[in-house]
C-alpha cells in the first residue's frame, strides 16, 4: 500500500519557467511533509518542509503548498535552473514518536537551458 | 556542524557472503538514526530506525539486521546476502522527531 504517491515519474521544464512537482497521500494522520532533492550516487538533500497546520511555506525559489482536504502537496520552483535537474522525493511523517518518514517514488526533473 | 559518514560508497559481494555497512554521525548527541534502501526505480523504503543505543526497530521482514553499539554509530548487517539485497542503502539522522532527516551519500550494493 503506497501511502505517499508521486504519479509523475518525470517532468521537463524550460529554464526560467516554473516547475511544479506533485505528491498525493492517503493517511490523514500525517502531520509533517518534506521535499528532498537527490542527485545520482548521492544521498537526498532536504529542501523544504511544511507542517499540517499550514498551507504554504516558502524558501527562496522553493514553495510548498499543502491541501489537506485533497491530501495533496506540491513543490513549486520559480524560476527553474539547470542545476535543479535531479530526482525530487516527497515524504510524510508517519509517526509522531519516532519521526519515521514515508517516501514517494520520486519525480525526475529536467530543466533545459 | 553535524556530518554523517557512510561507507563504503560501493560494494560488490557474492551471494551468501556476509555484509556490514557502517554509518557514523558527528556533531550531535542522541540522534535518531535510520537505514533506508532504494531499489532501482523506486522510492526510499525504511528498513530500521533507532531512537537510542541498543534500541532497534525493524520496519519490514528481511534478510538484514541493524545494531547501534554506540550513540552515533549505526550498522547494517547480514549473515548471508541474497540477490534481492542489491540496492542503494542510505543512512540518515535527525535531532528529534520534529526535525528533518539528513542523509549520508549512500552505499551502492551489488550482489553477484
Amino acid at each position: 500500500d503506497q501511502q505517499v504517491k508521486q504519479n509523475s515519474p518525470s517532468l521537463s521544464v524550460q529554464e526560467g519557467r516554473i516547475s511544479i512537482l506533485n505528491c498525493d497521500y492517503t493517511n490523514s494522520m500525517f502531520d509533517y511533509f518534506l521535499w528532498y532533492k537527490k542527485y545520482p550516487a548521492e544521498g537526498p538533500t532536504f529542501l523544504i518542509s511544511i507542517s499540517s497546520i499550514k498551507d504554504k511555506n516558502e524558501d527562496g525559489r522553493f514553495t510548498v503548498f499543502l491541501n489537506k482536504s485533497a491530501k495533496h502537496l506540491s513543490l513549486h520552483i520559480v524560476p527553474s535552473q539547470p542545476g535543479d535537474s535531479a530526482v525530487y522525493f516527497c515524504a510524510a511523517r508517519s509517526s509522531s514518536n519516532t519521526g519515521k518518514l514515508i517516501f514517494g517514488q520520486g519525480t525526475t526533473l529536467q530543466v533545459k537551458p | 556542524s553535524q556530518t554523517i559518514h557512510q561507507w563504503p560508497a560501493t560494494l560488490v559481494q557474492p551471494v551468501g557472503s556476509p555484509l556490514s555497512l557502517e554509518c557514523t554521525v558527528e556533531g550531535t548527541s542522541n540522534p535518531n538514526l535510520y537505514w533506508y534502501r532504494q531499489a532501482a526505480g523506486r522510492g526510499l523504503q525504511l528498513l530500521f530506525y533507532s531512537v537510542g543505543i541498543g534500541q532497534i526497530s525493524s520496519e519490514v521482514p528481511q534478510n538484514l539486521s541493524a545494531s547501534r553499539p554506540q550513540d552515533r554509530q549505526f550498522i547494517l548487517s547480514s549473515k548471508k546476502l541474497l540477490l534481492s539485497d542489491s540496492g542503494f542503502y542510505l543512512c540518515a539522522w535527525s535531532d528529534s522527531r520534529n526535525q528533518p532527516q539528513h542523509f549520508g551519500d549512500g552505499t551502492r550494493l551489488s550482489i553477484l
